[in-house]
């Protein structure tokens, strides 16, 4: 079965720019969260989606938003970006089954660099 | 607000030797832990989770510890190999309220193992 996986690896943008993160999940998980690297802060919760919708959302400014497809692939998108958003963006996906014992699976990420 | 807290940035063994990494949370009402593993630029890889009505799990070389009343786990990874090299994230989740599902993340292990 294959992996979670991320496009771009890699993204260069300049400050006041826009960009779109794309993710797709593995094959019947239908949650998908997303996660910011950097380091100084370590892995932060940006928000997570279940059938199309925002279930879940952390401390993050408007700027970070996101949507999830009925294929439960999910985009997240990040505008006037800013020095600070430079980080590397995980996406992770789950089954979101009943039970609490839920893995989530982590996508290779991809590394944003703003400048 | 760190919920989840890994004291010791970084840890040296010898091949062959036990490494033991430790965790700490918070937050009484998580009732799942996940390992992951995290070599750079790469997204982080599931190792071994514990569910909280267990104290102990095992897989293969890695075993899990839950001490439920010091809000407490550890990894124990035996024997340790140059391959197990990484940072070691610890996570915690709960599944009430507003952050259901969201992984909480300590800020890492650096684990070496040296030959």
């Amino acid at each position: 079965k294959a992996g979670v996986t991320q496009t771009p690896r890699y993204l260069i943008k300049t400050r006041g720019q826009q960009v779109t993160l794309s993710c797709s999940p593995i094959s019947g998980h239908r949650s998908v969260s997303w996660y910011q690297q950097t380091p100084g802060q370590g892995l932060q919760f940006l928000f997570e989606y279940f059938s199309e919708t925002q279930r879940n959302k952390g401390n993050f400014p408007g700027r970070f938003s996101g949507r999830q497809f009925s294929n439960s692939r999910s985009e997240m998108n990040v505008s006037t970006l800013e020095l600070g958003d430079s980080a590397l963006y995980l996406c992770a996906s789950s089954l979101r089954a009943t039970s609490s014992t839920d893995t989530q699976y982590f996508g290779p990420g991809t590394r944003l660099t703003v400048l | 607000d760190q919920q989840v807290k890994q004291n010791s940035p970084s840890l040296s063994v010898q091949e062959g030797r036990i490494s033991i990494l430790n965790c700490d949370y918070t937050n009484s009402m998580f009732d799942y832990f996940l390992w992951y593993k995290k070599y750079p630029a790469e997204g982080p890889t599931f190792l071994i989770s514990i569910s909280s009505i267990k104290d102990k799990n095992e897989d293969g070389r890695f075993t899990v510890f839950l001490n439920k009343s010091a809000k407490h786990l550890s990894l124990h990874i035996v024997p340790s190999q140059p391959g197990d090299s990484a940072v070691y994230f610890c996570a915690a989740r709960h599944d009430r309220g507003s952050t259901l599902g969201r992984l909480y993340f300590g800020r890492g292990t650096q684990l070496t193992v040296w030959p």
